[in-house]
């Protein structure tokens, strides 16, 4: 069964400019969360998305969003980008709330210059 | 706030002892609790979880719930060099399973 599929890999943008990332679950996976980890902050949960539906979102600007389609892909979004945002973006998924045992991809290092 | 408390290490131990990952939690709400293992530069590893109070085993790891007192440990049995890694502890945060509240990891070295 493959895993968790997040593309790009690496990213490199400028100040200002906006950034889309992508993440394909696991197969059979209906909740897709997001989360960004620095090494300051450590891991820190953006928005998690079930059916379509954004359920939680996280204490970021509205700068970050994101959404998930039918197929239960889900894609992030960070417009205006600032320096700040450089940062591992991962996506976990899982089967739902009964079983909510959440499994990472590889993650998009994100640089903002 | 919710909140995950952490050792941040580094944790050291010996090859073949036991290490002993220790975490809190402030929601009293929190339903589930898991253990990732990260590797430097890679993705976190879900190793174990746990739901109910008490232990739960699964090979050379053994996770431990109070609620009462709002704690969670992992212990590792028969250290190897290649458990070196940062341990992180999270905790559904109510409501929706797929809010997970992160403590900021314990890093542990297992010396040969």
């Amino acid at each position: 069964k493959a895993g968790v599929t997040q593309t790009p890999r690496y990213l490199i943008k400028t100040r200002g400019q906006q950034v889309t990332l992508s993440c394909s679950p696991i197969s059979g996976h209906r909740s897709v969360s997001w989360y960004q980890q620095t090494p300051g902050q450590g891991l820190q949960f953006l928005f998690e998305y079930f059916s379509e539906t954004q359920r939680n979102k996280g204490n970021f600007p509205g700068r970050f969003s994101g959404r998930q389609f039918s197929n239960s892909r889900s894609e992030m979004n960070v417009s205006t980008l600032e320096l700040g945002d450089s940062a591992l973006y991962l996506c976990a998924s899982s089967l739902g709330d009964s079983y909510p045992e959440a499994f990472f991809g590889q993650g998009t290092r994100l640089t903002v210059v | 706030q919710k909140e995950v408390e952490q050792n941040s290490g580094p944790l050291s131990v010996p090859e073949g002892a036991i290490a002993s990952l220790n975490c809190t939690y402030s929601d009293r709400g929190s339903q589930s609790f898991f253990w990732y293992r990260q590797y430097s530069g890679k993705s976190p590893e879900l190793i174990m979880f746990i739901y109910s109070n008490g232990d739960k085993e699964d090979g050379r790891f053994t996770a431990q719930l109070n609620k009462a007192s709002q704690y969670v440990s992992l212990l590792i049995r028969d250290s190897q060099p290649s458990d070196s890694a940062t341990y992180l502890c999270a905790v559904s945060s109510g409501g929706s399973q797929g809010n997970l509240i992160f403590g900021k990891g314990t890093k542990l070295s297992v010396k040969p």
